[in-house]
């Protein structure tokens, strides 16, 4: 069965160092969203991504984040200079278009020292 | 601000009984009802969705769906141990972005 990757499966990095979290979404799925979840709290929506662009994004996801599909295969999160309070799992999700059922990948636990 | 409220649990059922898994939304806009299970340190993991009112079932699952009340329901039927964990409600509106709630840890026991 097709499944959501990502790289990563846990980050260490030093506050105000970038970090960039990986996704290989589901292959033929064109919708692509990054969500959060800090330990013991909600999933979080960050930022969704459609025909090369961001559709939407959410009040947490400023100028110190960014997000990519550099080629036909991987969406990328970026974020430019780490904070202690970014630490917590990052998940990657896709979607095929038509159907708004959204699959997430097994997550990439960032943990900022 | 648009939420998702679920009681946080935990809920105990002895194995072979019913749970079930409440929550409620804000919007009245919302159009799409998801519940995720997530065992602890995992990701979230599709159990059921649901779109217009009544009932869906999918094997010991089913979800219920009440928008005049804006209410969604979950449940499990058969409970087995396997089943403890956390189960999320996630909604959507017109934006293409899921609502989670905090989630009802769920624990069978034998």
């Amino acid at each position: 069965e097709p499944e959501v990757t990502q790289t990563p499966s846990h980050q260490v990095t030093q506050m105000g160092q970038e970090v960039i979290l990986r996704c290989v979404p589901i292959s033929n799925h064109l919708y692509f969203y990054w969500y959060r979840q800090i330990l013991g709290q909600k999933v979080e929506f960050l930022v969704s991504f459609y025909n090369n662009e961001i559709s939407e994004k959410s009040e947490i996801f400023d100028d110190q984040f960014s997000v990519e599909r550099p080629d036909g295969s991987n969406f990328t999160l970026k974020i430019r200079s780490t904070k202690l309070e970014d630490s917590a799992m990052y998940f990657c999700a896709s979607a095929r278009a038509g159907v708004n059922i959204q699959y997430f990948g097994a997550g990439t636990r960032l943990s900022v020292l | 601000q648009k939420e998702v409220e679920q009681n946080s649990g935990p809920l105990s059922v002895p194995e072979g009984a019913i749970a079930s898994l409440n929550c409620t939304y804000s919007d009245r806009g919302s159009q799409s009802f998801f519940w995720y299970r997530q065992y602890s340190g995992k990701s979230p993991e599709l159990i059921m969705f649901i779109y217009s009112n009544g009932d869906k079932e999918d094997g010991r699952f089913t979800a219920q769906l009440n928008k005049a009340s804006q209410y969604v329901s979950l449940l499990i039927r058969d409970s087995q141990p396997s089943d403890s964990a956390t189960y999320l409600c996630a909604v959507k509106g017109n934006t293409d972005k899921l609502i989670f709630g905090t989630g009802t840890r769920l624990q069978v026991f034998p």
